[in-house]
Parts: C-alpha cells; sequence; structure tokens
C-alpha cells in the first residue's frame, strides 16, 4: 500500500524566512496531495493541496510543489510568522480510493 | 463557516468497556471517515461510510469496531471491548465527495485504563 514519509520532524526558523517541508510517497498511482496544519487542541486543518495534474499551486504565503517522477512533494511557506508555529502534516490518496495516507508530521516553531 | 464537531473532547474508560465516539459531520457533505492517532505515531484511517455503509475500511478495523449514522446528522464510531491500545486521539471527517477536500473535526481523545 502506499507509504508517506516526511521530513524534517521538527523545524525551527526566524520569523520573516521561509520554512520548507518535503514528503515522498511510494505509489506513483497517488494523484491527490492535500497538508494539513495542527494547532495545540485542535484538529488537522486543511491549508492547501495539489492534483496531480498540476506542478505547483500557490496561495497566499503557502504554496506546494510536486515531481511527480521523483514522487515527492513540498509544503513552502514564506515570511514566517509567529501563527505559522504547528505541526504540519502531508498526507496523500490513491487514484479512486477514499483513505488519505499521512506522513509524521513536522512540528514547525516560529522564532520572534 | 461550517466545521465537523465531535463529542466527548476526552472520554476515560475502563478496559473491556464499551465507547461510543459523536461526530456531526458538515451538513451537505455525503462521505464520513474515522482516523486515529496514537500519540507519537502518523494520523491512520480506520474507515470511511457513504450511503449507510461502509465503503473502505483498514487492517485496524475489526470486529470491535462498528460505525452507524444513526440519524441525519450524527455519525458514531463504537468500540465494543477497549482495550489499551486503543487509546489515542480519534478524528473524523467528512467530505463532499469521493474527490474532495476531506475536512476533520477537533479530536476526542480516548484513554482506556
Amino acid at each position: 500500500g502506499e507509504n508517506v514519509e516526511q521530513h524534517p520532524s521538527t523545524l525551527s526558523v526566524q520569523e520573516g524566512d521561509s520554512a520548507v517541508i518535503k514528503c515522498t510517497y511510494s505509489d506513483s498511482a497517488s494523484n491527490y496531495f492535500p497538508w494539513y496544519k495542527q494547532e495545540l487542541g485542535k484538529g488537522p486543518q486543511l491549508i492547501i493541496d495539489i492534483r496531480s495534474n498540476v506542478g505547483e499551486k500557490k496561495d497566499q504565503r503557502i504554496a506546494v510543489t510536486l515531481n511527480k517522477t521523483a514522487k515527492h512533494f513540498s509544503l513552502h511557506i514564506t515570511e514566517t510568522q509567529p501563527e505559522d508555529s504547528a505541526v504540519y502534516f502531508c498526507a496523500a490518496r490513491l487514484q479512486g480510493a477514499q483513505k488519505l495516507v499521512f506522513g509524521q508530521g513536522t512540528r514547525l516553531t516560529i522564532n520572534p | 463557516e461550517p466545521e465537523v464537531t465531535q463529542t466527548p473532547s476526552h472520554q476515560v474508560t475502563q478496559m473491556g468497556q464499551e465507547v461510543i465516539l459523536r461526530c456531526v459531520p458538515i451538513s451537505n457533505h455525503l462521505y464520513f471517515y474515522w482516523y486515529r492517532q496514537i500519540l507519537g505515531q502518523k494520523v491512520e484511517f480506520l474507515v470511511s461510510f457513504y450511503n449507510n455503509e461502509i465503503s473502505e475500511k483498514s487492517e485496524i478495523f475489526d470486529d470491535q469496531f462498528s460505525v452507524e449514522r444513526p440519524d441525519g446528522s450524527n455519525f458514531t464510531l463504537k468500540i465494543r471491548s477497549t482495550k489499551l491500545e486503543d487509546s489515542a486521539m480519534y478524528f473524523c471527517a467528512s467530505s463532499f465527495g469521493l474527490a474532495n477536500e476531506q475536512f476533520f473535526g477537533p479530536g476526542t481523545r480516548l484513554t482506556v485504563l
């Protein structure tokens, strides 16, 4: 079945700098890749997603890139702010399947 | 903005007891899901539910687990005889369609003693 690996497990950046979190997936039949942000005491919140028919998607300070050949996708956060501090999860879904397969999560800390 | 809600936020139970975790999905969504996250581990898929039946389930979702949509708004996960290893955060999610985004609730923390 599908397996998703996420790196790094923790990331600390200075406020205003950029943060990049990377994920790899194992099954080339996966075609949907969402990113979730989880703040303390809350459930995962969808922040951006990308489908396999595009290579990049951007929403204000957040962007996701997908390399289907290498089977990896990345989350890019620019001009980081303290409120970006959270745990971020990547996930993948096989075409026609319903379940999301999650990465291990990255704890992002923005230092003022 | 519509959101998925879950109750209770924290449930403590004794091993061997039955628990029911409750969820109210977003009102116009048609697909419903349960995931769990054991402390320090990945979020894992348990089951998906569509048109009043299970549409996909994982190996974790054995005979101890069941799901139900008892009315037009609630979606429940029942664990018949809880084990210590069932202690986890349980998340409910819903989506409008199969290919649509899944929206998660805040979770229920289940502690089995």
